[in-house]
């Protein structure tokens, strides 16, 4: 089973600032995915990011809001651009495989 | 795409009993099916899964159900204890894309 791991944890960050989040896994997979959790719902998937590709951005979001990056294929980062109270959710990577896991998350809180 | 319907949306147990949350899905293709448990402030732990080609699984207290033919699965937890206390979510894997139930908050009373 894959082991992912996912920097920070959580950050509180001020309204018109960009955070970037990191996502190790530890062995190389083609395919990493972004998801989003708003508090009280259900995990929304934000992008599918490539390794030597951009990253392909479900409907409702974009890569201005949310640029990918996926240098190699132990790592992506997600940054939330230009934050807004809204933007306030549990961000979280995963991997496919035999079996689906996600990293802890991140919490993210925008004051 | 894939939707995924997850009931009921709250559950509240005695400790001892037995607690059983259902999802349906609606693209035929899916063949992967994961239950994941949240605790609170946690990432979205896998407790158990199914394959489309297995008609059930069980794992200790855990036991997970599919219905190719009505496209639908449930996880069935038995002998419920009070750190079963949790959000559960469903989800329905199709072209390595998950679609996520809504979720289910269980209550285990002690």
């Amino acid at each position: 089973s894959a082991v992912i791991s996912q920097k920070p944890s959580r950050d509180i960050c001020q309204r018109g600032t960009s955070l970037t989040i990191q996502c190790q896994v530890d062995s190389q997979v083609t395919m990493m995915f972004w998801y989003r959790q708003q508090p009280g719902q259900s995990l929304t998937l934000i992008a599918t990011a490539n390794q030597g590709s951009e990253a392909t951005y479900e409907s409702g979001f974009v890569i201005d809001k949310f640029p990918i990056s996926r240098p190699n294929l132990t790592f992506s980062t997600l940054t939330v651009s230009n934050m807004s109270p809204e933007d306030s959710s549990i961000y979280l990577c995963s991997v496919p495989g035999i079996e689906a896991f996600f990293g802890q998350g991140t919490r993210l809180t925008v004051v | 795409g894939e939707n995924v319907e997850q009931h009921p949306s709250t559950l509240s147990v005695q400790e001892g009993d037995s607690a059983v949350i259902k999802c349906t899905y609606s693209d035929s293709a899916s063949n992967y099916f994961p239950w994941y448990k949240q605790e609170l402030g946690k990432g979205p732990q896998l407790i158990i899964d199914i394959r489309s080609n297995v008609g059930e699984k069980k794992d200790q207290r855990i036991a997970v159900t599919l219905n190719k033919t009505a496209k639908h699965f449930s996880l069935h937890i038995t002998e419920t204890q009070p750190e079963d206390s949790a959000v559960y979510f469903c989800a329905a894997r199709n072209d390595y894309k998950l679609s996520f139930g809504a979720g289910t908050t269980v209550t285990v009373r002690a």
